[in-house]
């Protein structure tokens, strides 16, 4: 069963960064694709963004500005940086293991950790 | 896949069939996966690849996908499938649906 946490301040000031790291339980860090999905209070899922270890990086078109997603293997983590943060980016931020076949799944999330742009 | 639309809401009787639509241009051409959210917890895959069931979720979870809508039935829905539901394509970005609410009345 493979396990992800999120980690992290929850309270960051307007224009720093935000940055999470999610810790995996899993062998095989290399063969998927390591992804960040966040949800704003009371709305819907949004993609942030992927890491595989082969395929590089791919960051959604209205965040790709202001983010980076690196992979760790050494500690089994990947990391989450989000520049000059505003109210806006306050939300639920959830790590997922992302599957691939004819479609990319998420079919590993981790518990989610909120983070909140406040001065 | 650049924009997915879903009804904000749903209502079904418990035992009756549900069906959840998820639009979008050409979907039909890619593939769609669904997701489950219960208050408070993290979303649970239910349907990839249009229509396959991850191990452990219930057979009476079933999808389709053909022209421009892609569709997540419940076939005699329970008290415990009340959540939200978001769809989600891959073409070169992963984009999600709004979101539909399911109420079992």
């Amino acid at each position: 069963q493979v396990q992800l946490q999120e980690s992290g301040p929850g309270l960051v000031k307007p224009s720093e960064t935000l940055s999470l790291t999610c810790t995996v339980s899993s062998d095989s860090i290399r063969d998927y694709f390591w992804s960040w999905i966040r949800q704003p209070p009371g709305k819907g899922l949004e993609w942030i963004g992927y890491f595989h270890y082969r395929e590089g990086t791919n960051y959604n078109p209205s965040l790709r500005s202001r983010v980076t997603i690196s992979l760790d293997m050494s500690k089994n983590h990947f990391s989450l940086k989000l520049n000059s943060v505003i109210a806006a980016d306050t939300a639920v931020y959830y790590c997922a293991r992302g599957e691939i076949e004819r479609v990319l799944y998420f079919d590993y999330w981790g518990q989610g950790i909120q983070v909140t742009v406040s001065s | 896949s650049s924009e997915l639309s879903q009804p904000p809401s749903v209502s079904v009787s418990p035992g009756q069939t549900a069906s959840i639509t998820c639009s979008g241009d050409k979907l039909g051409d890619e593939y769609v996966c669904w997701y489950q959210q219960k208050p408070g917890q993290s979303p649970v895959l239910v349907i990839y690849e249009d229509d396959k069931r991850p191990s452990g979720i219930p057979e009476r979870f079933s999808g389709s996908n053909s022209g421009n809508t892609a569709t997540l039935t419940i076939s005699g829905t329970q008290a415990m499938d009340e959540a939200d539901y978001y769809c989600q394509a891959w073409k070169s970005d992963i984009v999600f649906g709004g979101g539909t609410k399911l109420t079992v009345l």
